[in-house]
Parts: C-alpha cells; structure tokens; sequence
C-alpha cells in the first residue's frame, strides 16, 4: 500500500520550543489531516485542510496544505508536556479509482520538562 | 456521548483460532473502517464500507473478514489465516468517504 513520507520520525525537545513536521507525497490529494495518537488510544484529529495553500490553525497548532498538493506541514508553537505523542498526517484523494486514505509513519514527540 | 466503541481492549487468540472484534458507533455516519497498526509504523487499511450490506479490501485484506449488516456496526474477525495477527487494530467512521475520519479507541490483539 502507498504511504506518505513524514519527517521527522521522532523528536526530543524543550518545554517550550515551538515543533514542525512535514509530510510529502508523491500523489496529490484533495484533503489533508494531521492526528495526535497517545499511548493504547486512537488518533485523535487535531486539523483538516481542504484547499490547496489553506492555512489553519487549532489553538497553537497550525497546518498547510502545500500548493502542488502533495504535501503539508504541521507547526506546535510554545510546546507543552501534553503535546507528548505521536503525530500522524494523513492524505485523502483518488487512488487506483477508490477515495483512499494515506497515513505517514508518525513523528513522535518527547518532550523534556 | 456519541462516539465510537471497540470492544474488547485486549484480546488473546490461541493459534488457529478465529476471533471477532466489535466496534460500534453511534454517529449515525454512513462509511466504517478498519485499520491495523504496527509498532513504529503508520495505519494500514484492512476493510471498509461506505454503506451497509457493502464492504471493500483494502491494502491488507487477506486472513480477515467483516460485515456489515447494521449501519452502526461493523465487526472484524481475525481468522486463522491471518499469519502474524498481533496488532493494534483501529476502527474508525466517517460521515462519507470524502469527511474526516474518528476513531475508536483500539483493540489489541495477542497471541498465546
């Protein structure tokens, strides 16, 4: 199956520190979602994107969805303990004539206090 | 609340052994999934339905099987074909194929 590629796969920051991640395709989509997943829950949605260049923000989050439609970028800013978890994008568009939803592989974030 | 329901949280299954997973949701939303989640690794799609008496494999299909004979309702066995069936799998529902999808909660099957 296709999959997104999401960068970073992990990261380890300050209390504090604003966080970006990215995730690209090689596929355009017409829909993108970013998720928060805690440990033994499911994803939780945190943002969609629906138009190609939308910028949205949730609180301190804020989402892209890039111009050429394949990819997107979420930034944290001011981060907190419990932003602690993994961050999935998720693209949604046309694949093999199904609408499809594609998950990237997740950053992690671990926050230091 | 509304919301989606799976049940149970932890699951054990002998070998060569069929299990069935529950997930209910109460949303009133027309298309259902479900997903299988590896350690360190995205989700990937087993089934889904985007109405009821209909469903479609998804990516990694083989050794599972649903239905889907109630709107609010969509099961997954986990059969005995399904070689390396240790797993957190996701359910999920959305209003219709194009709107986000919610997820449950998540069942995590082992084997004994």
């Amino acid at each position: 199956g296709q999959q997104l590629n999401q960068s970073p796969q992990s990261m380890f920051i300050q209390e504090g520190e604003d966080v970006s991640m990215n995730c690209t395709s090689s596929s355009i989509f017409n829909t993108w979602l970013w998720y928060k997943q805690e440990p033994g829950e499911g994803p939780v949605l945190l943002i969609a994107l629906y138009k190609a260049g939308e910028l949205t923000s949730n609180g301190r989050l804020t989402a892209q969805f890039g111009i050429t439609r394949k990819d997107s970028f979420l930034n944290i800013s001011a981060s907190i303990p419990s932003d602690v978890g993994i961050y999935f994008c998720a693209g949604q568009g046309t694949i093999q004539g199904a609408q499809k939803l594609v998950f990237g592989q997740g950053t992690r974030l671990t926050i230091n206090p | 609340d509304g919301g989606i329901t799976q049940s149970p949280k932890y699951l054990f299954r002998k070998e060569g052994q069929n299990v069935t997973l529950s997930c209910e949701q109460n949303l009133n939303h027309d298309a259902m999934y479900w997903y299988r989640q590896d350690p360190g690794q995205g989700l990937r799609l087993i089934y889904y339905s985007q109405i009821v008496n209909d469903f479609q494999k998804g990516d990694i299909a083989e050794g599972y099987s649903v239905s889907r004979e109630k709107k609010e309702s969509f099961p997954l066995t986990v059969t005995s074909a399904q070689k390396n069936p240790t797993a957190f799998y996701l359910c999920a529902s959305s209003m219709g194929s194009l709107q986000p999808q919610h997820f449950g909660d998540g069942t995590r099957l082992s084997i004994l």
